[in-house]
This record gives C-alpha cells, sequence and structure tokens, in this order.
C-alpha cells in the first residue's frame, strides 16, 4: 500500500514570491492535514481538510491556504513567501474515525527555502 | 487548550541503556496519546500510540503507559540500540481528531 506522497521534495523560492506543495493521501484516506516544522517553533498545525472542506485551521496568516481535491489530493500555496516561511512542511492522511481511534501518517515532507 | 511538554533535550546514552523520554500533556476530555519518531531527513513514523487511560502502547521494545491521573505519556526502552538514534515526538490528538499537537521533540544519541 503506497504511503504519503509529498512532491517536490525540495524547493527554493524568493522572497514575494508564491509556492504550491502537493500531498496525495493514503488510498481510502479521506483526511489530509498539514504541518510546519522549524527548528524554533517546532511542529504547527496548519490545516486539515475533510471531504474537500477545511474543517480545522491553525494559527496561520491568510497568506497560507490550501484545498482538497474529490480524488482527496490535497494542495497548499504560500503567497508572498517570507524569509520565515522556509520550513519542513508535512502532510499526513488519516481516516475519520470515532472513538480516538485514529492515527496519522506522515509523507517525507517539502523542504522550502525563501530566499 | 491542548498543548504536550516534553523533556528537552539531546539525550546521549550508550548502546543497551535504559531510556526515558517524558511527555506530559494537557487536554479537555480524553485524548489519544501517541510517540512518533523522525530519522534525518525523513516525515514522521508512528511509533505507538495509546487510546484511553491504563492502556499500553508498544512496538520494537518500545513502551509507553497513558496514566491519566499524572496527565503522562513516558516513553521507555530497555535496551537502546545505535539505530534508535531519531528525534522522539510526544503527541496527543482531541475532540477534533485529526488536529495533532506536538511536543518540542526530543534527540535521542546512542554511541556504540
Amino acid at each position: 500500500k503506497a504511503g504519503v506522497t509529498q512532491t517536490p521534495r525540495y524547493l527554493i523560492k524568493t522572497r514575494g514570491q508564491q509556492v504550491t506543495l502537493s500531498c496525495s493521501p493514503i488510498s481510502g484516506h479521506r483526511s489530509v492535514s498539514w504541518y510546519q516544522q522549524t527548528p524554533g517553533q517546532g511542529l504547527q498545525f496548519l490545516f486539515e481538510y475533510f471531504s474537500e472542506t477545511q474543517r480545522n485551521k491553525g494559527n496561520f496568516p491568510g497568506r497560507f491556504s490550501g484545498r482538497q481535491f474529490s480524488n482527496s489530493r490535497s494542495e497548499m500555496n504560500v503567497s508572498t513567501l517570507e524569509l520565515g516561511d522556509s520550513a519542513l512542511y508535512l502532510c499526513a492522511s488519516s481516516w475519520d474515525a470515532v472513538g480516538g481511534e485514529t492515527e496519522a501518517f506522515f509523507g517525507q515532507g517539502t523542504r522550502l527555502t525563501v530566499v | 487548550g491542548d498543548s504536550v511538554t516534553q523533556m528537552e533535550g539531546p539525550v546521549t546514552l550508550s548502546e543497551e541503556a535504559f531510556l526515558t523520554i517524558n511527555c506530559t500533556y494537557t487536554a479537555t476530555g480524553y485524548p489519544s496519546l501517541f510517540w512518533y519518531v523522525q530519522y534525518p531527513g525523513e516525515g514522521l513514523q508512528l511509533l505507538l500510540k495509546a487510546t484511553k487511560a491504563d492502556d499500553k502502547g508498544s512496538n520494537k521494545g518500545f513502551e509507553a503507559t497513558y496514566r491519566k491521573e499524572t496527565t503522562s505519556f513516558h516513553l521507555e526502552k530497555g535496551s537502546v540500540q545505535v539505530s534508535d538514534s531519531a528525534v522522539y515526538f510526544c503527541a496527543l490528538s482531541g475532540y477534533n481528531f485529526n488536529k495533532f499537537y506536538f511536543g518540542s521533540g526530543t534527540k535521542l544519541n546512542v554511541k556504540p
């Protein structure tokens, strides 16, 4: 069974540009979450999509946005890039379960460097 | 709000030493608790989990017990190996099941 696939693995962008990252979840998973990982702030939740709808949102500015397609694939977009956006962006997919019986399966991440 | 606190690293041990990484949490209700591991250049891999009080999660010689009375989920291993060197993250998932709160991570270095 294929795991979570994130593309591209590495990106270098210039301040002020925008970037789009892609995540393909595990087959059958309808929930996709995004996290930003930095040495200073650790792992921070960006947002979660379920059935093409944003269901949970973290405390990030509006420059960070996302969407989910009918096949559950998700993209996140960051506009007007800042140096502080340099980070490892991780995508996680989950099935939607009740009673706490869930776990997140992570991709290898996209390393974004803003110069 | 929900949060996770875990011990600062790095932790450096000799091979075959006993490992404990402390983790405490704050949450409303009854969260599920997890330990994830991250190897250099990789994403996170689930190591073990526990979904209710007194449950013990275990995998690859690692164990952690969900202690509601002390709001803790400490990770232990009786004999570490060099291959266990990685960063370990404690995490919880609460009411919003697919929103995870992570601790700051503890880097483990195991020397031969």
